[in-house]
């Protein structure tokens, strides 16, 4: 299964909605999870199985979508925020993939 | 609180075979299925593959010619070997929790490997 993020760039200030978009080559019904990654770290769950929110993630984070199309939204961007934000599937569980990522830059 | 720690060599010749550990703090290794991804410099995530606590597999069918993983539940560690490594094998390798839903929740910091001769 192939996962497609867009945009690979978002120009953004704090205080932006911003929300990014990943299509599934399949149907990959719930199981899709959000991550978001700085330098030199390693990915951070933020999101599974489409929209619900892990332990300790800020509310401004929310997920939604189903089927093939899914988005990530950050009601307002903070300082904080600025980061790499990946998708990932697990509908074929067997073999997860991870979308290309898409890069939140002031 | 979980921990991973990835351990192994940082350089390995070409043609050569990669062997990784991560040890698990914080939670017995029996409970969950554990995973290994990697990351090329500036690239995004690949994942490699996953060991169960009872020792069953699954590969990435990209890699599963040249992967094994393995569980050691006495000293709540497991490990990653890649044969026949090429420069395309140079990445950061990160070990990962799932615990069940298929979206790792905890993860080792990763180690660079570099494959050169």
């Amino acid at each position: 299964i192939q996962m497609t993020q867009s945009p690979s760039i978002l120009p953004a200030s704090v205080g932006d909605r911003v929300t990014i978009t990943c299509r599934a080559s399949q149907n990959i019904n719930n199981c899709l999870a959000w991550y978001q990654q700085k330098p030199g770290k390693a990915p951070k769950l933020l999101i599974y199985k489409i929209s619900s929110l892990e332990y300790g993630v800020p509310s401004r984070f929310s997920g939604s979508g189903s089927g093939t199309e899914f988005t990530l939204t950050i009601s307002s961007l903070q300082p904080d925020d600025f980061a790499t934000y990946y998708c990932q599937q697990c509908q074929a569980y067997s073999q997860w993939t991870f979308g290309q990522g898409t890069k939140v830059e002031i | 609180q979980v921990q991973l720690q990835e351990s192994g060599p940082g350089l390995v010749k070409p043609s050569e075979t990669l062997s990784l550990t991560c040890t698990v703090s914080g939670v017995s290794i029996n409970l969950y299925n554990w995973n290994w991804i990697r990351q090329p410099a500036d690239m995004g995530l690949e994942w490699i593959g996953r060991v169960s606590a009872s020792g069953n597999t699954n590969y990435n069918s990209a890699l599963k010619s040249r992967v094994a993983m393995s569980i050691d539940t006495s000293t709540n560690q497991f490990s990653l070997k890649l044969t026949s490594v090429t420069a395309a094998d140079t990445a950061r390798y990160f070990c990962a929790k799932d615990p069940g839903g298929g979206a790792p929740d905890s993860w080792g910091q990763g180690i660079l490997v570099t494959v050169s001769s």
